[in-house]
């Protein structure tokens, strides 16, 4: 059964903080991981990664993949009040296109 | 921009009501997805679509059904709605390709069953 496990589950900061979040996975015949934020509404997309040690980069946040250790980290540099969210990991199930989520963390930043 | 809409933002049901929850995509998406969302549980898969009249069951089916007579909509059904199934429930869509897994949202349905 494929797994993915997010850590920590829930982050409180204070803004202006560098953050780290964890996604580690166990999936057959890995394909990508997906990271997405959600904050009231809709889970919106924020990165693919399919290649290890390659960054991916958008403005404060970044990620990137470990393929030999099974894991991805988020990096927000600088938070703001407006990254308060839940981020969710995600990754494709083998031979489908079902995506198996973490529990996903929780992120509040406070002034 | 994509857009996957549901019908209802917030919605409330007595036990034993049959409940329908409504879904369209406006991008021609062949993967349609039905999550239900619990805190602690994360988002669990119910049911998808990967074309018209083509359904598969998820993680968690039980007490569901669905349906998708055209391309845009996939409606998720509630038989006899129970208490259990309070909870925050998220549609999506997807390309069907084999390198973008990414899926499109909408915002959601928070139902409550009395």
């Amino acid at each position: 059964e494929d797994k993915v496990v997010q850590s920590p589950l829930s982050l409180v900061v204070h803004e202006g903080d560098t953050v780290t979040l964890n996604c580690s996975y166990e999936v057959t015949n890995f394909r990508s991981l997906l990271w997405y934020k959600q904050e009231k509404k809709a889970p919106t997309f924020l990165f693919m990664l399919t290649s290890s040690g390659i960054e991916k980069k958008s403005g404060r946040l970044s990620s990137i993949l470990d393929k030999k250790e099974l894991f991805s980290i988020l990096n927000i540099t600088a938070t703001q009040t407006g990254d308060s969210a839940i981020y969710l990991c995600a990754a494709p199930s083998a031979g489908s296109y079902q995506l198996t989520f973490g529990k996903g963390t929780k992120l509040s930043v406070i002034p | 921009d994509v857009k996957v809409t549901q019908s209802s933002r917030y919605l409330v049901k007595r036990t034993g009501e049959k409940v329908f929850l409504e879904c369209v995509q406006d991008m021609d998406h062949e993967n349609m997805f039905w999550y239900r969302q619990d805190p602690g549980l994360g988002l669990r898969l119910i049911y998808f679509s990967y074309d018209v009249k083509m359904k598969e069951k998820g993680d968690i089916p039980e007490g569901y059904s669905v349906s998708r007579e055209k391309k845009e909509r996939f409606s998720l059904i509630l038989e006899s709605a129970s208490t259990n199934q309070t909870s925050m429930y998220l549609c999506a869509s997807s390309l069907w390709s084999a390198t973008n897994e990414k899926l499109f949202f909408g915002s959601g349905t928070q139902l409550s069953v009395l």
